[in-house]
């Protein structure tokens, strides 16, 4: 069975700081790791990461994967009151249905 | 570009009666459909999916079905609710072929009394 965990499950810091969010998996016939920011609603799009080592950016935020050991960190510098929200990590695992697997999220909450 | 609707945004449901969600998408053809639920421990749980019309495929037993009716239309339902159903109801969309990362709609919030 497929799986994503993430931590930490939460996490509470001030305006400015800067935080790191992990992500590990174990699935099968891997495709993607997708970050995505949940405030009220529905989670919306951060990243897509389908190979090792590759940064991608986005303003304040990045994130990196590594395939070998399994796992993905998201990077929020200089943290606003904005970015308190759930962020979830998601796997794409192969096959015909393109199913996402999702961790249970960190909530994050950035105090003034 | 694409636009997925999701409706009723809350419902408040006596326990024993039916339930009906709908989703549509617009601007694409044949898009993998799903439902997902997110409970009180904020994990996003996937309900059913769909490739194409009349075809759906259940991951979790449970109380309720789904249904494709139409390419873009895609119905989650139950019969009699359990108080269990309470939840967040989250449909998504993505690409047939390209098969990366979903579009969500904004979500039902279901409470069962």
């Amino acid at each position: 069975e497929d799986k994503v965990v993430q931590s930490p499950l939460s996490l509470v810091v001030h305006e400015g700081d800067t935080v790191t969010l992990n992500c590990s998996y174990e699935v099968t016939n891997f495709r993607s790791l997708l970050w995505y920011k949940q405030e009220k609603k529905a989670p919306t799009f951060l990243f897509m990461l389908t190979s090792s080592g590759i940064e991608k950016k986005s303003g304040r935020l990045s994130s990196i994967l590594d395939k070998k050991e399994l796992f993905s960190i998201l990077n929020i510098t200089a943290t606003q009151t904005g970015d308190s929200a759930i962020y979830l990590c998601a796997v794409n695992s192969g096959g015909s249905n393109y199913k996402l697997t999702f961790g249970k999220g960190t909530l994050l909450t950035v105090n003034p | 570009s694409q636009t997925i609707h999701q409706w009723p945004a809350t419902l408040v449901q006596p326990v024993g009666s039916p339930l009906s969600l709908e989703c549509t998408v617009e601007g694409t053809s044949n898009p993998n459909l799903y439902w997902y639920r997110q409970a009180a421990g904020r994990g996003l749980q996937l309900l059913f999916y769909s490739v194409g019309i009349g075809q759906i495929s259940s991951e979790v037993p449970q109380n309720l079905s789904a249904s494709r009716p139409q390419d873009r239309q895609f119905i989650l339902s139950s019969k009699k609710l359990l108080l269990s159903d309470s939840g967040f109801y989250l449909c998504a969309w993505s690409p047939t072929l390209v098969g990366y990362g979903y579009t969500f709609g904004s979500g039902t919030r279901l409470t069962v009394v």
